[in-house]
C-alpha cells in the first residue's frame, strides 16, 4: 500500500493526450512538497522526468507535464507516441514518512 | 556527468545480511547533495530505503528501520547500504542514487540496478 496513489494502468491512442494522476494528503502533497514523476521503460531503471516547477531533464520532450492542485498531482503526456509505453512513479516528502513513492501507473499505447 | 554502478552479492541467505556499495564517478560525494537507495520488488512498485549527506547524517524508511543502516567513505567517493535480517520479501532490484534539491528532494540520475535474491 503505497502512500500516494496512482491507478494500476491507463491508455490512450497513437497522437493522444493522457493524464496520470497521483493522490496525496495533508502530510505530503497538500502540506505543499513538491512532487516529482519517473519514467522505467521494461527492463530499465526508473529515470527522472519531471523534477520541481515542471523541470525536464535534457532529452525529455516538451510533451510531457506536470501540473499540482491540493492534494494531488498530475502528469500529462501529449501526443502521445509508441516509445512513451511504460510505468510511470511520482515521488514526493512526507512530512512522517520521508520519501514516498506512488505504487506506479502501467501506460499502454494502443 | 555523474554515473553511478553499485555492486555486491547477487544472492543472500535467509537470516543473513544484504551488503551493496555504490561507487560515484563524474562528481565528488562531498557535493552538497544526498545520496539515497531505493528498491523494487519483482513486479512491483519502488520503495525507498534511505539517504545519507557525505558527512554521514542518514535517514531511513521507517518500515525498515533498526534492520537497515547506510553509510558513506568520502575518501572513497562511495556509499553502501548494509540489510541485516533478510528474508525472502527483501528479494529486489535495488538501485542507488544521487539525491538533489531541498525538502522533497528528488533521484538523479540512477544507477542500471542489482537484483538481490534472498533464498538459500
Amino acid at each position: 500500500h503505497s502512500v500516494l496513489t496512482q491507478p494500476p494502468s491507463v491508455s490512450g491512442a497513437p497522437g493522444q493526450r493522457v493524464s496520470i494522476p497521483c493522490t496525496g494528503n495533508s502530510s505530503n502533497i497538500g502540506a505543499g512538497f513538491d512532487v516529482h514523476w519517473y519514467q522505467q521503460l521494461p527492463d530499465t531503471a526508473p529515470r527522472l522526468l519531471i523534477s520541481t516547477d515542471n523541470s525536464r531533464p535534457s532529452g525529455v520532450p516538451d510533451r510531457f507535464s506536470a501540473s499540482k492542485s491540493a492534494t494531488a498531482a498530475y502528469l500529462a503526456i501529449s501526443g502521445l507516441q509508441a516509445e512513451d509505453e511504460a510505468d510511470y512513479y511520482c515521488q514526493s516528502f512526507d512530512s512522517r514518512l520521508l520519501v514516498v513513492f506512488g505504487g506506479g501507473t502501467k501506460l499502454t499505447v494502443l | 556527468q555523474v554515473q553511478l554502478q553499485e555492486s555486491g552479492p547477487r544472492r543472500v541467505s535467509p537470516s543473513g545480511t544484504l551488503s551493496l556499495t555504490c561507487p560515484v564517478s563524474g562528481s565528488s560525494i562531498r557535493s552538497h547533495y544526498y545520496w539515497g537507495w531505493i528498491r523494487q520488488s519483482p513486479g512491483m512498485g519502488l520503495e525507498w530505503i534511505g539517504s545519507i549527506y557525505h558527512t554521514g547524517g542518514a535517514s531511513y524508511n521507517p518500515s525498515l528501520k533498526g534492520r537497515v543502516a547506510i553509510s558513506v567513505d568520502p575518501s572513497d567517493n562511495h556509499f553502501s547500504l548494509r540489510l541485516e535480517s533478510v528474508t525472502a520479501a527483501d528479494t529486489a532490484i535495488y538501485y542507488c542514487a544521487r539525491q538533489i534539491g531541498v525538502g522533497a528532494t528528488w533521484f538523479d540520475p540512477w544507477d542500471q540496478g542489482i537484483l538481490v535474491t534472498v533464498s538459500s
